[in-house]
């Protein structure tokens, strides 16, 4: 059973503070690698993509893998309130694209 | 283009009883997915579809049925509703190794 996981939090940060979310994978074979962002009562938004080890960088956002620690992270520079958010980590599962999500960490930016 | 759309956005049950989920794309995107999510959890796949009348069972298929008549459609039916159905149902769709695009979920609550 290939697994993903991540700290529930909640995470805390001030404004303007550096937010990093990690997620261990299980399985060692994975290639693809994902950061969701989702507001309550919203669906889920991809943030980041990742396929290979170092950073990935999108603006604020930097995706981190690191395959031979099966560890994935995000950070968030200059965070702001209105990136207070679930954040779920999702790995690609099978061949035919299905993704398999963590739990997600709940991050609150504080004004 | 609309993206993915999903009917309806709420829905009571009462145990025992049937309703369809409809989903339906406008990107002729060849790959369609449904997940449930249950509170403060992950996105688990219940069943996917990677074209018309191609479907398959994902993590959690038990009580669910599917099908795919057309690219646009990949409708969810439950049978005789239980309270462990209650969860918020999102359906997916993509292009081959694209990223998946969500619907904005179907919030379903059975008693």
């Amino acid at each position: 059973q290939k697994e993903v996981e991540q700290n529930s939090g909640p995470l805390s940060v001030p404004e303007g503070a550096i937010a990093s979310l990690n997620c261990t994978y299980s399985d060692r074979g994975s290639q693809s690698f994902f950061w969701y962002r989702q507001y309550s009562g919203k669906s889920p938004e991809l943030i980041m993509s990742i396929y290979s080890n170092g950073d990935q960088e999108d603006g604020r956002f930097t995706a981190q893998l690191n395959k031979a620690s099966q560890y994935v992270s995000l950070l968030i520079r200059d965070s702001q309130p209105s990136d207070s958010a679930t954040y779920l980590c999702a790995v690609r599962g099978g061949s035919q694209g299905n993704l398999i999500f963590g739990k997600g960490t709940k991050l609150s930016v504080k004004p | 283009n609309a993206g993915v759309t999903q009917t309806p956005k709420f829905r009571i049950l009462k145990i025992g009883q049937s309703m369809t989920l409809q989903c339906t794309q406008d990107m002729n995107h060849n790959y369609m997915y449904w997940y449930r999510q249950d509170p403060g959890m992950g996105l688990k796949l219940i069943y996917y579809s990677v074209g018309a009348g191609i479907t398959d069972k994902g993590e959690v298929p038990n009580g669910y049925n599917v099908s795919r008549s057309t690219t646009e459609d990949f409708p969810l039916r439950l049978e005789l509703a239980a309270p462990s159905q209650t969860s918020v149902y999102f359906c997916a769709s993509k292009r081959d190794s694209y990223e998946q695009y969500f619907g904005p979920g179907t919030r379903l609550t059975v008693t």
